[in-house]
């Protein structure tokens, strides 16, 4: 029984080139939550979303950043145009139901920005 | 607004003594309180959870966590760590609807051979 899988792990782009961070959910789970750990600090929540539907995206920035999770297929956050400050591990947790209050996390995908 | 403020960023215990990690939060309704560990260069594990059942909650790995209404507080102890348990440890917090958790800091547990 899998757990929540992230791919790539790491990742290395430089300013201005496009990130796309992939994560799919556990086996049964159509909830996916994103949060940003920035270096010496803890998770921020960044979007949640049901299949096809962008749920809570009070914590994403206004600009660059952007997430997905189609029908088929894993769930996406893309940041477009990367500047140094978006260097962080991103995580992506799964639960099975809203308002489970139970996250599964993945192993995270560490963004490096040169 | 939920929040969780952990004391202590560096704890370093010797092997063998207790460790005790503090955790307050704050909440505006009946909180549902966790607290993770993550390894070096991995995704966070889920020690234990409070759910407004027992106020002593058990988690894995010898670990178990007390619900202080009173003090607003949700410490993690071990009667006596293990070098494995060296690792970043995480309190949080979820909103009312479950969904969104609140994470505090951090803090980074060295256990001394």
């Amino acid at each position: 029984n899998a757990g929540v899988m992230q791919n790539p792990r790491h990742l290395v782009r430089r300013r201005g080139q496009e990130a796309r961070l992939r994560c799919s959910p556990m086996k049964g789970h159509s909830h996916v939550y994103w949060y940003r750990q920035l270096p010496e600090e803890g998770l921020k929540f960044m979007v949640y979303l049901q299949k096809e539907n962008i749920i809570d995206e009070s914590g994403m920035p206004k600009e660059r950043f952007s997430a997905e999770f189609p029908k088929e297929g894993p769930s996406i956050l893309r940041i477009q145009q990367v500047v140094r400050g978006d260097s962080a591990a991103y995580f992506c947790a799964s639960s099975p139901r809203t308002g489970a209050n139970e996250q599964f996390f993945g192993p995270g995908t560490r963004l490096t920005v040169l | 607004a939920q929040s969780v403020t952990q004391l202590g960023s560096h704890v370093s215990v010797s092997e063998g003594a207790l460790v005790l990690l503090r955790c307050n939060y704050s909440s505006s309704v009946p909180p549902y309180l966790f607290w993770y560990v993550q390894y070096p260069n991995q995704g966070l594990q889920l020690l234990l959870k409070y759910t407004s059942a027992a106020t002593l909650v058990k988690g894995i790995n010898g670990f178990e966590a007390e619900f202080k209404k009173s003090e607003t507080s949700f410490h993690l102890t071990k009667p006596s760590a293990h070098m494995s348990d060296a690792a970043e440890y995480f309190c949080a917090v979820s909103d009312d609807t479950g969904n969104q958790f609140y994470f505090g800091t951090g803090t980074s547990l060295t256990v001394i051979p």
